[in-house]
């Protein structure tokens, strides 16, 4: 039974244009979100969060918006660069009692230059 | 400041050993969680230590078991090792609770053969 799940193995976008990475999830007690970016022989590197009290959240190129009544997130990367080219992961913690991560299965990223 | 170290880098193994992976945390986190990623998966959480003792265990079984060490740095040890177990193992070091986030290291890709 997967509680996050991102329906989108992979994408391919043009340089400049804008990336939108998707996750579902269906844990009412998820109340953290996170993404997080992995590149091959590399550990996930932190991207950015959202609480469950706010639908919006803005770091750089890089935001996070969030439909609780959806249970839906998403990851916009404006504009994408060829250096964004990863494999992005959603996450969202508060489903247990260590606040331990529930991942996705990841989206393949591919910036075309 | 240090980040999370992990050892060995890569390990292959025969069906029925033990494995033993190590973890040291990044400096001033005193929690560590461990997660195992299979190929075209995200990671699915082990188990997490904080102040010696395990805080937190996800779904599985008992022959994953694990210690942390008063410097805060961890093992996992994996019994009976069986071909599903070939994996990335990834270790994650935090505050309490994930609190400030959670920094990754690069993982210890096992193979059993």
């Amino acid at each position: 039974d997967q509680q996050v799940k991102q329906n989108s193995p992979s994408l391919s976008v043009q340089e400049g244009r804008i990336s939108i990475l998707n996750c579902d999830y269906t844990n009412s007690m998820f109340d953290y979100f996170l993404w997080y970016k992995k590149y091959p022989a590399e550990g996930p590197t932190f991207l950015i969060s959202i609480s469950s009290i706010k639908d919006k959240n803005e770091d750089g190129r890089f935001t996070v918006f969030l439909n609780k009544s959806a249970k839906h997130l998403s990851l916009h990367i404006v504009p994408s660069q060829p250096g964004d080219s990863a494999v992005y992961f959603c996450a969202a913690s508060g489903g247990g009692s260590a606040r331990q991560l529930t991942f996705g299965s990841g989206t393949q990223l591919t910036v075309l230059p | 400041e240090t980040g999370v170290t992990q050892s060995p880098t890569h390990l292959i193994k025969t069906r029925g050993q033990q494995v033993t992976l190590r973890c040291s945390s990044q400096s001033g986190h005193n929690t560590v969680s461990w997660y195992q990623q299979a190929l075209g998966q995200g990671p699915q959480f082990i188990f997490q230590y904080y102040r010696e003792e395990e805080n937190g265990r996800g779904n599985f079984p008992p022959r994953f078991s694990g210690l942390q060490f008063p410097n805060y740095s961890s093992e996992l040890n994996v019994n009976a090792l069986e071909l599903d177990d070939s994996a990335l193992y990834l270790c994650a070091s935090s505050q309490r609770q994930g609190e400030g986030g959670y920094t990754f290291g690069s993982g210890t890709r096992l193979t059993v053969v």
